[in-house]
């Protein structure tokens, strides 16, 4: 089975802080994805990449920054957290050429006081 | 990607099968119909998709008309653990890299 891990499920940081959250997948997949969830906005695309090193800004990339320096390992960066940055995180991965099937970490709730 | 309108919310008795609509009147015919649940606390998890055929594996049926202006999900046998929030995407195969999920119709499995 696809595993998609986050480094957290929970995380509290302050106003102007830096933030890294996390995300490995175990199936060599091509593609990583990071989502927030936000009620009554469904999930947004904050940023993806396709390849090692590779990234594409997804609807919502302002505020954040992400790397990926090895395949199974996406990092998504809020370089000074704000409070409208208060949110459900969401990883997903997917096969370069299936990226409609995407799996998902189980997210990580950060707030931002 | 088409607009898709699915109902807010549904209940279902354990045990039934439970019959999940997706309106997509403005489906063009290379977009595809998708669908995925989240569970409370949990990611997203692919369900199944379709063009035109109907298709079933091992999690549900997916039932499109036969001129795809709606769908239909369905859980043959409905437990409590498929109380989640159920998403119809359409979109075109490989566009893009996104989900746009929507709002769902969330899922009550009473017993």
């Amino acid at each position: 089975d696809v595993k998609v891990t986050q480094s957290s499920r929970y995380l509290v940081k302050r106003t102007g802080e830096k933030v890294f959250l996390e995300c490995v997948q175990d199936m060599d997949h091509e593609n990583m994805f990071w989502y927030r969830q936000d009620p009554g906005l469904g999930l947004r695309l904050i940023y993806f990449s396709y390849d090692v090193k590779m990234k594409e800004k997804g609807d919502i990339p302002e505020g954040y920054s992400v790397s990926r320096e090895k395949k199974e390992r996406f990092s998504l960066i809020l370089e000074s957290a704000s409070t409208n940055q208060t949110s459900m995180y969401l990883c997903a991965s997917s096969l370069q050429g299936i990226s409609y099937e995407q799996y998902f970490g189980p997210g990580t709730r950060l707030t931002v006081t | 990607d088409a607009k898709t309108t699915q109902p807010t919310s549904m209940d279902c008795a354990e045990g039934r099968a439970a019959n999940l609509p997706c309106n997509h009147s403005t489906i063009s015919g290379n977009e595809y119909v998708y669908w995925y649940r989240q569970i409370h606390s949990q990611g997203p998890q692919y369900i199944i998709h379709g063009l035109k055929n109907n298709e079933t594996n091992e999690m549900a049926s997916l039932i499109i008309t036969e001129d795809r202006k709606s769908s239909t999900l369905i859980l043959p046998h409905a437990t409590l653990r498929d109380t989640a929030v159920y998403y119809c995407i359409v979109r075109v195969s490989n566009s893009g890299y996104a989900l746009n999920f929507g709002k769902g119709t969330s899922l009550l499995v009473t017993p």
